[in-house]
């Protein structure tokens, strides 16, 4: 059964960088069709798309976020990363990892989230 | 960007009432959206894609309709474990993006 996994720090300095983890089980994100996603939520308010990356290593950014997010894959530990650099506390949000369908940008199967709070 | 907005923002309603949610779109996405449930402290929940194709598992008391730049949920009778907030989400055009959503609460 798919179970998607979020891990990391749960508080960051401004300006600092976020770094998180999904490790992926019951599915080899190495296989195809899937893509692998990050969707944050502020506290409070809507869902936001930031990035996708494909099992071939072909990434898609938020263009909101683009000069400051990376998306990667960990083939060997069967996990995908996200980093967000310079953050604020904009940046507060629950993160979801999520699996993106192929041929269709909608995410059917998402992990329980965490919350990220940038804070001094 | 393209805009997702959802009417009306909260919804209350009884258990056993037809409930029908509106998202518009600020431009044509044709039928590039989907649904979503979500309670609180919990992930989105997959309900509905391509507007009216219901992701398996979910109940036939669901339903969405649409077109273009304006789609609904409708759920034909509401039940207890229905009351939650409920997004569509536009996949038409990169970056994909949600409605603000729809909180359906308890008349």
């Amino acid at each position: 059964q798919l179970q998607l996994q979020e891990s990391g720090p749960g508080l960051v300095k401004p300006s600092e960088t976020l770094s998180l983890t999904c490790t992926v089980s019951g599915y080899s994100i190495s296989s195809p069709p899937y893509y692998w996603a990050w969707i944050r939520q502020p506290p409070g308010k809507g869902l936001e798309w930031t990035a996708t990356i494909h099992y071939d290593g072909s990434t898609y950014y938020n263009p909101s976020l683009k000069s400051r997010i990376t998306i990667s894959l960990d083939k060997s530990k069967n996990q995908f990363a996200l980093k967000l650099n310079s953050v604020t506390a904009a940046d507060t949000a629950v993160y979801y990892c999520a699996r993106r369908v192929l041929g269709m940008a909608y995410f059917d199967f998402w992990g329980r989230g965490i919350l990220v709070t940038v804070s001094s | 960007d393209i805009q997702m907005t959802q009417s009306p923002s909260t919804l209350s309603a009884s258990v056993g009432d037809r409930v029908t949610i509106t998202c518009r779109a600020s431009q044509t996405i044709s039928s590039w959206l989907a649904w979503y449930q979500q309670k609180p402290g919990r992930a989105p929940k997959l309900l509905i894609y391509k507007v009216s194709n219901l992701e398996n598992g979910v109940p036939s008391r669901f339903s969405g309709s649409g077109s273009g730049t304006e789609f609904t949920l409708s759920i034909s009778s509401l039940q207890p474990d229905d009351f939650a907030t409920y997004y569509c989400q536009q996949y038409s055009i990169n970056p994909w993006t949600f409605g603000q959503g729809t909180l359906v609460d308890i008349k």
